[in-house]
């Protein structure tokens, strides 16, 4: 069965700190891979998502990037984090168009706090 | 503009009683709409799924109904439990294109919680 994993699970930064959060997924190869934030009261917020290792999307331009340097594992990163970074960072993969009728499997997220 | 708005914000419900979750979206192309759960400080796990032909599904205590011509669906939840607390996040997935695969519009969730 596939899982998915995120590390760590809660991070306190200051502002103006690198950051590095990871994702990797098991059981399922060249999944298409998503992170997203979500802040409080908010719906999800898409900031990248992947379809194979090296290709990476933006969907909202930030201080945020993205890297996937395997076909599993999925990074996103700052190198100076503001407070409005703040929030809950969830990873998430599908299989191609189609494949479960579209339907994200989510890892079980990051809480972000920044000082 | 693809949202999806969902009603209410918050509810507070005691054991046992049921409930109904309301989502309204104007999304476009259509391909399907979730009601996912989420637990406080988790990631939000899929409860159903229903396409454009879909009018309901259940799924155990939790049933959705999907109208396609006013865009509107809910979610009732029936014998509600302390269990059920949690976050109610409406997703509608648009096609997008196949090398991105399917591009999902969120809802901000209804916060649900059942007392005792």
């Amino acid at each position: 069965s596939q899982t998915i994993h995120q590390w760590p699970a809660t991070l306190v930064q200051p502002v103006g700190s690198p950051l590095s959060l990871e994702c990797t997924v098991e059981g399922t190869s060249n999944p298409n891979l998503y992170w997203y934030r979500q802040a409080a009261g908010r719906g999800l917020q898409l900031l990248f998502y992947s379809v194979g290792i090296g290709q990476i999307s933006s969907e909202v331009p930030q201080n945020l990037s993205a890297s996937r340097p395997q076909d599993r594992q999925f990074i996103l990163s700052s190198k100076k984090l503001l407070l409005s970074d703040s929030g809950f960072y969830l990873c998430a993969w599908t299989t191609l168009a189609g494949g479960s009728q579209g339907e994200q499997f989510f890892g079980p997220g990051t809480r972000l706090t920044v000082l | 503009k693809n949202q999806v708005e969902q009603s209410p914000q918050s509810l507070i419900i005691l054991e046992g009683k049921n409930c109904t979750l309301q989502c309204n979206y104007t999304v476009s192309p259509f391909s399907n709409l979730r009601w996912y759960k989420q637990d406080t400080g988790r990631g939000p796990v899929s409860l159903t799924i229903m396409t454009f032909s879909e009018n309901t599904k259940s799924n155990g205590r939790y049933t959705a109904t999907l109208d396609a011509d006013t865009k509107q669906s809910s979610l009732h939840i029936t014998a509600s439990q302390l269990s059920d607390s949690a976050s109610y996040i409406c997703v509608v997935t648009t096609t997008r294109d196949m090398e991105y695969g399917n591009k999902l519009v969120f809802g901000a969730g209804t916060i649900l919680r059942v007392k005792s």
